[in-house]
This record gives structure tokens, sequence and C-alpha cells, in this order.
């Protein structure tokens, strides 16, 4: 069964760190590349980053560089999202997603269920 | 950064309808645009792509540059969601803030 499943999601002070971890199964995971994207409550999709498949490369959001930190472990087949210096605003469902390649034209095909992450 | 904006914002509509709604992308992109679908609740899920299987064929998108469209022909009850585009042309990636269909 192709999955991914979010972990690590709760409830956090500002200025505070979390980890969330998406744990992937049933596809290519070490050769995907993988996006967080996030939802505050009652608002739209975020887009926040993406790693290459052999994690060598990564790019951010603006709203996020300098304070969130995408990695993967390829071993575990897992994805992890650093997040630090929590603001109020960072509140949301965060989302892990696949892709085929990092780059032009590659959709986020595979979504997980989310994690929810609250600043208070 | 690339803007994407999504009209309508919000669209009423009835089963059986034929409903169309736009993004533009502030710059060219191509034809670097999908779509997806969330309902309440729900992760999103993609829609009209050429990467994509499993779609249901009374979905449909055209666009190239800065416009696109999303067409439904024939609304079903279960495509009542909220519709956001993605442009995938050039890092950070951006989402339109979203059409909510509704009946």
């Amino acid at each position: 069964q192709v999955q991914l499943l979010e972990s690590g999601g709760g409830v956090v002070q500002p200025g505070k760190s979390l980890r969330l971890s998406c744990e992937a199964s049933g596809l290519a995971f070490t050769s995907s590349a993988m996006h967080w994207v996030r939802q505050a409550p009652g608002k739209g999709l975020e887009w926040m980053a993406i790693i290459s498949s052999t994690g060598s490369t990564t790019f951010y959001g603006d709203s996020v560089e300098g304070r969130f930190t995408i990695s993967r472990d390829n071993a575990k087949n897992t994805l992890y999202l650093q997040l630090n210096s929590l603001r109020l605003e960072d509140t949301g469902v965060y989302y892990c997603a696949r892709a085929d390649f990092l780059g032009s034209g590659s959709p986020l095909d595979i979504w997980g269920q989310g994690t929810v992450v609250t600043v208070s | 950064d690339i803007q994407l904006t999504q009209s309508p914002a919000f669209l009423s509509a009835s089963v059986g309808d034929r409903v169309t709604i736009t993004c533009r992308a502030s710059q060219g992109i191509n034809s670097f645009l999908v779509w997806y679908q969330q309902e309440p609740g729900k992760a999103p899920k993609l829609l009209s792509s050429s990467f994509q299987g499993g779609v249901p064929s009374r979905f449909s998108g055209s666009g190239s540059g800065t416009e696109f469209t999303l067409t439904i022909s024939s609304l079903q009850p279960e495509d009542f969601a909220v519709y956001y585009c993605l442009q995938l042309d050039t890092l950070p990636f951006t989402f339109g803030q979203g059409t909510k269909l509704e009946i």
C-alpha cells in the first residue's frame, strides 16, 4: 500500500522547536523528491520546502527559510522537517508529498494525511 | 516569487452544471501548472495533469504561459470541494488561493 505517514505534530510554545517526520511505504522513496506543504486553519495551501532524492539539494519558501530545515534518511524511508523559532502563524496542518524529481514540472502526486502543529 | 491568482474565490453551482475555474500567473510558467481538489479534513488530491491517471474524464485542464483553466464538464455531488492551482515552473513553487465550489 502506497502511503506517507506524518507524525511529530503537537502543541508548542512560541520560540520553541519541533521535528516532524514523514515515513514512506510502498513507494520508491529513495528515488523521489519530497516536499512539505502546510495549511493554516481555514486557509489555503502554502508550499514550504523541497529536497532532492539524495538529499543534496534543498529549497525553501520565503516564509520559512532560515527557520525550518528539510532533511531525509533514505535508509529509514523517512523525511523530516525541523521547525525552529516557531511563531503563532506557523500553526496549521503540515503535509508531506512526493514528486518524481526536483525540478520544473514534477507534480506532488502522493500526499500524507497531515500532522497538526499548534503554536500557542 | 510567482503569484497565482485564482478566480472566482467562490462558485455556486448545481449537479450537472459545467464550471470553469481560472488561474493566472504573474509571469509565464510554460505549461507547468497542475490542479488539486481538497475535501474538508482531507489531503489535496492531484487532478488535471499529464502525469496522473485515475482522474475522472469530466475534469480537464488547459492553458499555457500565464492563463490556465480547470473545467468540470458535469458536476457530480462529490465534486463540491476546494480547488487549488500550483505552479511547478520556478522555485519556490506557489499555490493559488483556492476556489470553493459549493452547491
